[in-house]
This record gives structure tokens, C-alpha cells and sequence, in this order.
């Protein structure tokens, strides 16, 4: 069974600039959460999408958005970055939210 | 907005010590307790998934409990090794249960 994929694995924009991090998650697998990681913070949910709905969302800004296919692959976009959005970026796939999660490898994310 | 804590936030421990952290939560509403691992350069994993008051799961040298009465769960590794080396997060879902929130993690080092 292949495992969640994360594309790209690294980026570099500019400040201003907008990005878009893709993610393919585990057949069968309808629910797709997206996380923040940065230095010295744990994993800060960002949106978690449940058959191309989006039923929750963490406590970011609205450049920060996402949305779901009908195939559960999910992409998240930042627009007007800024240097504090430099982090790892990690989505997660599962059942549903509250089944155990399986993580992709993160796009690492660098905003100069 | 469901609060997560996890104690301590670091430990360096010894091969072949025991040790355990602790995964503080709101004891109301609860439904699931997952925990995982974090090992540096890869994605975090799920070791249990508890949802018993009671429960106690076990995987090799790993082992966790859960009161949720009191809210909160202990993981135990016994006999450390270096390759236990990681960051342990504990994660629970929102009462809608279309997020899973999780804790800043405790990171363990292991000297041999």
C-alpha cells in the first residue's frame, strides 16, 4: 500500500510571493489534515478535509487556504508570504480525523 | 479550544534506562488518545490509538496507559536504546472530531 506523498519536498519563495504544496494520501483514505511545524512549536493544525468539504480550521490567517479533490488528494495554498511561514508543512491521511494518522515526508518550506 | 500538554518537554536518558512522560488533557468530552513518534528526518508515526479509560497498550519496549477520568496517559519505554531517540507527541481530537490536536511532544535522547 503506498504511503502518503507530499510534493514538492522543498521550496524557496520570496516574500509576496504565493505557494501551492500537494498531497496525495493513502487510498481509501477520504480524510486529509494539514500541519505546521515550526522551531520550537509542536504540530499546529492548519485545515483537516473530509470528502472535498472542509470541516475544520485552525487558527491561521486567511492567506492560508486549501481545498480537497474527488479523488481525497488535497493542496494547500499560502498567498503573500511572509518570512514567518518558513516551516514544515505536513499533511496527514486517514479514515476519518479521529482514526490513527499517517503522515507524509512535509514540504519544507523556506520564505527569504 | 482543546489544550494539550505534555511533560517534560525534553529528557536524556542513558541506554538502558526507563522512562516515561506524561500527555495532560481535558478529562470531559473525551473520545480517542493517540500517541506518536518523531524520529528526525522522517514523519511522525503512531504508536497507540486509546479510547478506554483504563487501557494500557504495548508495543515491544513501549508501553502507555490512560486515565480519563483524571485526563491523562503516561508512555513508558523501558530498557532505552539509542534508536528510541525521537519526539513522542500525544494528539486528541476536537469534540467534533474533524481535527486531532496535538501536544508540543517531550523529546527523548538516548546516550549509549
Amino acid at each position: 500500500k503506498a504511503g502518503v506523498t507530499q510534493t514538492p519536498r522543498y521550496l524557496i519563495k520570496t516574500r509576496g510571493q504565493q505557494v501551492t504544496l500537494s498531497c496525495s494520501p493513502i487510498s481509501g483514505h477520504r480524510s486529509v489534515s494539514w500541519y505546521q511545524q515550526t522551531p520550537g512549536q509542536g504540530l499546529q493544525f492548519l485545515f483537516e478535509y473530509f470528502s472535498e468539504t472542509q470541516r475544520n480550521k485552525g487558527n491561521f490567517p486567511g492567506r492560508f487556504s486549501g481545498r480537497q479533490f474527488s479523488n481525497s488528494r488535497s493542496e494547500m495554498n499560502v498567498s503573500t508570504l511572509e518570512l514567518g511561514d518558513s516551516a514544515l508543512y505536513l499533511c496527514a491521511s486517514s479514515l476519518d480525523s479521529y482514526n490513527e494518522q499517517f503522515f507524509g515526508p512535509g514540504t519544507r518550506l523556506t520564505v527569504l | 479550544i482543546l489544550n494539550v500538554e505534555q511533560s517534560p518537554q525534553s529528557l536524556h536518558v542513558q541506554e538502558g534506562d526507563s522512562t516515561n512522560f506524561t500527555c495532560s488533557f481535558p478529562s470531559s468530552n473525551f473520545y480517542a488518545l493517540h500517541w506518536y513518534r518523531w524520529e528526525t528526518a522522517k514523519s511522525p508515526e503512531a504508536l497507540f490509538v486509546m479510547t478506554l479509560n483504563g487501557d494500557e497498550k504495548k508495543k515491544g519496549r513501549i508501553s502507555a496507559t490512560l486515565n480519563t477520568k483524571e485526563g491523562y496517559s503516561y508512555l513508558y519505554i523501558k530498557g532505552s536504546q539509542p534508536e528510541d531517540s525521537a519526539t513522542y507527541l500525544c494528539a486528541l481530537p476536537n469534540q467534533a472530531g474533524t481535527a486531532l490536536i496535538f501536544g508540543k511532544g517531550t523529546t527523548l535522547s538516548v546516550s549509549s
